[in-house]
């Protein structure tokens, strides 16, 4: 059975710092995804990672993927308040009767403060 | 149109009601599915549907049945519910089952008295 493990799962962050979440699963999966949530809201997906070594970036956040060490990061540039959210990863089950499912991280609560 | 549309936004049922949850997408998709999601933790996949055959069914009670009348739409019907069962529901659809790019629905606030 695939499991996903998302640290931390609280992350309080000051204004311009930067940070990391990780990411790590069990088996081995054909795509990765990161997800925000913000409260109340539906999942906005921020990116896909599909191969080993694969890193995306938009604005402040960079994902990455090393599918040997079954990690994924999301690193956080210069955080600003906007950022504050919850962060899921997100792995797909690739094979059996389970073809098609997402399985989900726990999420990570980000607040960022002045 | 790349939206996935859920409709009510908002609901408020007894534990002897009985209503439906809708979704609708017009991009052409042919997977949806239908996730669970307690507060504060992560979505749960509930059900999945490949060219309206279901092709997942994640062990969910049977007061949840859900139907896929056409390639478009996508049904939750909701019977004798518990309170547990409120959640928020979220909607998806791609492509087809191996198509990476997933598209979510705002959801469905569903409170259970």
């Amino acid at each position: 059975e695939l499991k996903v493990e998302q640290n931390p799962l609280f992350l309080s962050m000051q204004e311009g710092k930067n940070y990391t979440i990780y990411c790590n699963y069990s088996t081995t999966s054909d795509r990765l995804y990161w997800y925000r949530q913000d409260p109340g809201k539906s999942l906005e997906s921020l990116f896909v990672l599909l191969s080993n070594g694969a890193v995306k970036q938009e604005g402040r956040l960079m994902a990455s993927l090393d599918t040997k060490a079954r990690l994924s990061t999301l690193h956080i540039t210069a955080a600003v308040h906007d950022l504050s959210a919850t962060y899921f990863c997100a792995l797909h089950n690739a094979g059996g009767t389970s073809y098609g499912k997402l399985t989900f991280g726990q999420g990570t609560i980000l607040t960022v403060h002045p | 149109d790349t939206e996935v549309t859920q409709t009510p936004k908002h609901l408020v049922m007894g534990m002897t009601n009985k209503k439906s949850l809708k979704c609708e997408q017009h991009m052409g998709h042919r997977a949806m599915y239908w996730y669970k999601q307690k507060a504060k933790k992560p979505p749960e996949l509930m059900f999945v549907y490949s060219y309206e055959k279901l092709s997942i069914n994640e062990s969910v009670p049977s007061r949840f049945s859900p139907e896929c009348p056409n390639s478009s739409l996508l049904n939750l019907h909701l019977h004798a519910l518990q309170p547990e069962d409120s959640a928020l529901y979220l909607c998806a659809s791609s492509q087809a089952l191996q198509n990476e790019k997933l598209f979510f629905g705002s959801g469905t606030q569903l409170s259970v008295l």
